[in-house]
């Protein structure tokens, strides 16, 4: 148990369906981010949110919307999906971000379970 | 050339044995992770370091800044260590960049 928890943990759905991914923290951190891992690639960063202000959008398909109401929640909302994005999508969660220019202070991040996502 | 290597990508060991693996880069980092991914997903953070090693029960994980190289060890491999690792960096610039892996297996 990390303090991250993801549902659903498995979901399979349509081209033309809508679903959304929710990501609940209990740790108390500040940051917060989606990752994607499709079979035999590295993972891949796809949006970080940090006071639920989204900082990076690393050239993600209009597809997927991220949310993140508050500091315990983000969500990632999908729509008209490929077979392609069929993949293990991951949330993280960190007490802070790395600030460029204010030295190099990070954090580890913890993750989710993950969500198996399937698309027909 | 990848910003990140992994060696090897795949790794069976004995139960008992001391187990290395290793994580070369190009870039200017500010820290690296090792992580751990188990069957079915999930991954916990193993270390994060900006310098020299550190230690967490059987396993040790060491960085040269300079030579741009981490290794994660672990002691007396159980099959329970079984799953694949990867290394993370967490670049000058911000942006995280993961390695590809390591997959271990370990027999009994």
């Amino acid at each position: 148990e990390t303090g991250v928890t993801q549902t659903p943990r498995h979901l399979v759905m349509g081209m033309t369906n809508k679903k959304s991914l929710k990501c609940e923290q209990h740790l108390g951190h500040n940051a917060m981010y989606w990752y994607k891992q499709s079979a035999k690639k590295p993972l891949e960063l796809m949006f970080v949110y940090s006071l639920e202000e989204r900082v990076e959008n690393n050239s993600v398909p209009s597809r997927f919307s991220p949310e993140c109401p508050n500091s315990s929640h983000l969500f990632l909302h999908l729509h008209t999906l490929q077979p392609e994005d069929s993949a293990l999508y991951l949330c993280a969660s960190s007490q802070d971000l790395a600030i460029q220019g204010r030295g190099t202070r990070t954090s580890t991040q913890y993750f989710g379970p993950g969500t198996r996502l399937t698309v027909l | 050339k990848n910003e990140v290597e992994q060696s090897p990508q795949n790794l069976t060991a004995q139960e008992g044995e001391f187990i290395t693996i290793n994580c070369s880069y190009s870039v200017g980092i500010s820290a690296l992770h090792w992580l751990q991914q188990h069957p079915g997903g999930g991954i916990v953070s193993l270390f994060m370091l900006s310098s020299g090693k550190k230690k967490h029960g059987r396993l040790i994980a060491t960085i040269n800044i300079q030579e741009k190289h981490s290794s994660l060890h672990i002691t007396a491999s159980h099959p329970r260590d079984s799953a694949v690792y990867i290394c993370a960096l967490k670049t000058s610039y911000d942006k995280v960049i993961f390695g590809p892996g390591t997959s271990l297996s370990v027999i009994p």
